[in-house]
């Protein structure tokens, strides 16, 4: 069955700082699509960056940068320069060959100090 | 371009009853999904519409519903309602099988009492 594992429940900090946020998942497909999502306090989902099965390189979107290794079937989020603003949830998906479900992980709490 | 709309915002109901809850995709988006976030559950996935169809379902009872529109437009309804069905509704809407990612509405949370 497919599934995400994320293992860190929360995360500090420092702003300026750099951290990363674990993912790994479980699938037998050979096409799948990885997303990483912020959940602010007020709810709302925000994509934050995408990386593709057969994507050789990793992908990256501003300060956010995808550290895929497929062989250990993990995809973690590297968070440059942390802001205070990024303090929020932060949830790892995964999208099977077709369709459009994601499965999600149970997410991992950042808090950014000053 | 405005974003996923999902009304109402907030909701409180009484066990039994039955709720509908609607959300408008992005204009040009044609697949909507559906999801129940809980502090128990974490984020499920409820069901996924394109084209006015139906093409996956969650492992939830019969008591959840959807169905889409030919505006795109979605609702899902939960009839017989129950205490745990309390949670934040997300709806999701996309290009199918973009790999630009889902936009998901602000939510609405479900109060079951």
């Amino acid at each position: 069955a497919q599934k995400i594992t994320q293992t860190q429940p929360g995360m500090f900090v420092q702003e300026k700082e750099a951290v990363t946020l674990d993912c790994t998942y479980d699938t037998s497909d050979q096409s799948y699509g990885l997303f990483w999502y912020k959940q602010p306090s007020s709810g709302e989902m925000i994509f934050l960056i995408y990386q593709g099965s057969y994507d050789e390189q990793n992908a990256t979107e501003g300060r956010y940068s995808l550290n895929f290794q497929k062989a250990r079937k993990s995809a973690n989020l590297v968070i440059s320069a942390s802001q205070l603003g990024d303090s929020a949830m932060y949830f790892c998906a995964m999208r099977e060959g077709s369709g459009d479900k994601l499965i999600f992980g149970t997410g991992t709490r950042l808090q950014v100090f000053p | 371009k405005a974003g996923v709309t999902q009304t109402p915002r907030y909701l409180i109901k009484t066990r039994g009853q039955q709720v509908t809850l609607s959300c408008s995709p992005i204009s040009g988006h044609r697949s909507v999904s559906w999801y129940q976030q809980t502090p128990g559950q974490g984020l499920q996935f409820l069901f996924e519409y394109f084209s006015e169809t139906q093409r996956n379902k969650g492992n939830f009872p019969g008591r959840f519903s959807g169905r889409q529109f030919s505006n795109s437009r979605s609702e899902m309804n939960v009839s017989t309602l129950e205490l745990g069905d309390s949670a934040l509704y997300l709806c999701a809407s996309s290009l199918a099988g973009t790999r630009y990612g889902y936009t998901f509405g602000s939510g609405t949370r479900l109060t079951v009492v």
